[in-house]
């Protein structure tokens, strides 16, 4: 069974626009990640959060961790049309990921 | 570096059929994974190798095999393919440094007919 769930499932936004994604997940964990996957592709891993942290930066993409919620959120800034992908969020509950069902992101130019 | 490879990229199979997928990985990396990808379900864990020598069952383990032929390749078999089969499969690896971290293949999109 899924882990975590991803809100919206879909979500379509200008270029230059910011985009906020969230992932809530049923228990407790090591770690959460985002991964980006473009259609036809492998996913890629974004960023990794911790559970002892709180916010995370990397380039254009901020990631908060609420464990007391269980819940998590991506912020990509200044959107571009090349972040239309599908994005997906997975805990590490033990050795094995377990992911959510994916949002897709569609950033029109 | 390839990072992972998998073959086929694409596989048409009809119902009864066996087939092997296979895996390979130069990042000298302990463990590695199989998922498959079903529209709306996002990816589920099939089977996985912590290391060498061994496997274990993941969420959805019925119908396929496996085997960790070495450290580089871990395959996937369907012994008798059925319909429900039908996906898109991806290996996934990870190493001792950063196990939390995995790297994906471009995924072999199987249809079983």
């Amino acid at each position: 069974s899924q882990q975590g769930e991803e809100d919206p499932q879909a979500l379509s936004i200008q270029e230059g626009e910011n985009a906020t994604m969230n992932c809530s997940y049923k228990t407790s964990i090591n770690n959460l990640q985002w991964y980006r996957q473009n259609s036809g592709r492998g996913l890629v891993h974004l960023i990794l959060i911790r559970s002892n942290e709180r916010e995370k930066h990397s380039g254009r993409l901020r990631v908060t961790l609420d464990t007391s919620k269980k819940s998590s959120s991506l912020l990509i800034t200044a959107s571009r049309a090349a972040d239309t992908a599908s994005y997906f969020c997975a805990t590490v509950p033990v050795l094995k990921l377990v992911f959510g069902k994916g949002m897709k992101l569609t950033v029109n130019p | 570096n390839a990072g992972v490879t998998q073959t086929p990229k694409f596989q048409v199979l009809k119902t009864g059929q066996s087939m092997t997928l296979q895996c390979a990985q130069d990042m000298n990396h302990n463990s590695m994974y199989w998922y498959r990808q079903d529209p709306g379900m996002g990816l589920r864990l099939i089977y996985y190798s912590a290391s060498e020598g061994t496997t274990d069952k993941g969420e959805v383990p019925n119908g396929y095999n496996v085997s960790r032929l070495n450290k580089r390749e871990f395959s996937l078999r369907l012994e008798s393919a059925a319909p429900s089969q039908t996906s898109v499969y991806f290996c996934a690896s990870s190493g001792e440094w950063t196990p939390d971290e995995q790297f994906f293949g471009p995924g072999t999109r199987l249809t079983v007919l």
